[in-house]
C-alpha cells in the first residue's frame, strides 16, 4: 500500500518569514495530494490540494508543488501570520478515492511574533 | 449551520466497558469515515460508509464497530476487544466521485482509559 513521509515534524519560523514542509509518496499510481491543517483542540481543515496533472497550484499566500518523477510534494506559505500555527497533514491517494488517503505524521508549524 | 457534529468532546471508558461516540452530518453527504488520531502519527481509517446499512473496515478496525442506519449518523462504538482505545477519534464525510474528495472534519472525541 502507499507510504507517506513528511518532514519536518516541527517547524518554527519568524513571522513574515516563508514556511516549506515537504512530502514523499510511495505508490506511484498516487494522483491526488491534499493538505490538512488542524488547529488545537479541532478537526483538519482542508487548505489546498493537488492533482497529478497539475505541477503547480497557488492559494493566496500557500502554494503545493508535485514532483512526480521524485514523487514528493510540498507545501509553502508566504509571509507566514500567527493564526498559521497549526499541526499540517499531507495526504495521498489513487483514483480510489477517500477510503485509500494515507496521510503523513504531520508538522506542528509555530509562528514566531 | 452546516457541518459535522461529534459528541461527546471527552469521554472516559472503564475497564471492559463499550463506548459510543457519536457523529451527525447535515451535509447529505453520502460517504462517512471514523479516524483515530495518535499523538505523532498520521490519521488512521477505522472504518467508513459510502451508502446507508453498508460499511467498509479501514486499515485499523480490530475492536471497533459501527453502523449506518441514517445518511446522516455513522455512530463508532469502542469496544472492550480494543485494548488501547486512549486517542482522539475523528469523524469525516465527504461526496463521492473525482473531484468530490474534500474531506468534512468534526471537532474529535478525546477518548481516554480510567
Amino acid at each position: 500500500g502507499e507510504n507517506v513521509e513528511q518532514h519536518p515534524s516541527t517547524l518554527s519560523v519568524q513571522e513574515g518569514d516563508s514556511a516549506v514542509i515537504k512530502c514523499t509518496y510511495s505508490d506511484s499510481a498516487s494522483n491526488y495530494f491534499p493538505w490538512y491543517k488542524q488547529e488545537l483542540g479541532k478537526g483538519p481543515q482542508l487548505i489546498i490540494d493537488i492533482r497529478s496533472n497539475v505541477g503547480e497550484k497557488k492559494d493566496q499566500r500557500i502554494a503545493v508543488t508535485l514532483n512526480k518523477t521524485a514523487k514528493h510534494f510540498s507545501l509553502h506559505i508566504t509571509e507566514t501570520q500567527p493564526e498559521d500555527s497549526a499541526v499540517y497533514f499531507c495526504a495521498a491517494t489513487t483514483n480510489f478515492g477517500n477510503e485509500k488517503l494515507t496521510f503523513g505524521t504531520g508538522t506542528r508549524l509555530t509562528i514566531i511574533p | 449551520d452546516g457541518g459535522i457534529t461529534q459528541s461527546p468532546k471527552y469521554l472516559f471508558r472503564k475497564e471492559g466497558q463499550n463506548v459510543t461516540l457519536s457523529c451527525e452530518q447535515n451535509l447529505n453527504h453520502d460517504a462517512m469515515y471514523w479516524y483515530r488520531q495518535d499523538p505523532g502519527q498520521g490519521l488512521r481509517l477505522i472504518y467508513y460508509s459510502q451508502i446507508v446499512n453498508d460499511f467498509q473496515k479501514g486499515d485499523i478496525a480490530e475492536g471497533y464497530s459501527v453502523s449506518r442506519e441514517k445518511k446522516e449518523s455513522f455512530p463508532l462504538t469502542v469496544t472492550s476487544a480494543q485494548k488501547n482505545p486512549t486517542a482522539f477519534y475523528l469523524c469525516a464525510s465527504s461526496m463521492i466521485g473525482q473531484g468530490h474528495e474534500k474531506l468534512f472534519f468534526g471537532s474529535g472525541t478525546q477518548l481516554s482509559v480510567l
